[in-house]
């Protein structure tokens, strides 16, 4: 099945530095790549995705890259707030589905003001 | 409205209890999700249903028992727990097409389990 590997577990940013996640995923076949964003407590939040035949999106600050040949995909989020600190999970479908997902093991992003 | 509900919120049981977890949605989705989340980890799937059909069960033991009566709802029994299952248990659900923005999956807040 899918694996997804997640980097780093923890990150510490100051407010107003951008912060970066990176992701790899084993199954080239996968062309589903979501990102959660879970507080302390609360539900996971699909925050932004990204479909294989795009190599990059963008909504106001936060973006993802796609890097199909290399099977990385990343997650950027610029001028950081205190209020995006949580945890962030990657994930990335099995081939043939969308329903299926496997998640990274997750990054607990510190945005210090 | 893009709110799944779950109930209840908390719930504690013991090893021989019968306890059941609910999950509703309102939003028209078809696919509906069960995910065991421990500490600091990522959610597993456990179940998919895919109108109103269990469409995966990733080899989750028979203790725990899914059932969907209709496509709002979605149930898991619970029966002869061991410690090792508390955990907070996740509903989602999607709209179940293929397709662009079809598949985003919208969580519950969860029922956190103990089993004493």
């Amino acid at each position: 099945g899918e694996n997804v590997e997640q980097h780093p577990s923890t990150l510490s940013v100051q407010e107003g530095d951008s912060a970066v996640i990176k992701c790899t995923y084993s199954d080239s076949a996968s062309n589903y790549f979501p990102w959660y964003k879970q507080e302390l407590g609360k539900r996971p939040q699909l925050i932004i995705d990204i479909r294989s035949n795009v190599g990059e999106k963008k909504d106001q600050r936060i973006a993802v890259t796609l890097n199909k040949t290399a099977k990385h995909f990343s997650l950027h989020i610029t001028e950081t707030q205190p209020e995006d600190s949580a945890v962030y999970f990657c994930a990335a479908n099995s081939p043939g589905g969308y329903q299926k997902v496997t998640f990274g093991t997750g990054t607990k992003l510190q945005v210090i003001p | 409205d893009t709110e799944v509900t779950q109930t209840p919120k908390h719930l504690v049981m013991g090893m021989t209890n019968k306890k059941s977890l609910k999950c509703e949605q309102h939003m028209g989705h078809r696919a509906m999700y069960w995910y065991k989340q421990k500490a600091k980890k990522p959610p597993e799937l456990m179940f998919v249903y895919s109108y109103e059909k269990l469409s995966i069960n990733e080899s989750v033991p028979s203790r725990f028992s899914p059932e969907c009566p209709n496509s709002s709802l979605l149930n898991l029994h619970l029966h002869a727990l061991q410690p090792e299952d508390s955990a907070l248990y996740l509903c989602a659900s999607s709209q179940g097409l293929a397709g662009w923005g079809k598949n985003i999956q919208y969580f519950g807040a969860g029922t956190r389990l103990s089993v004493l």
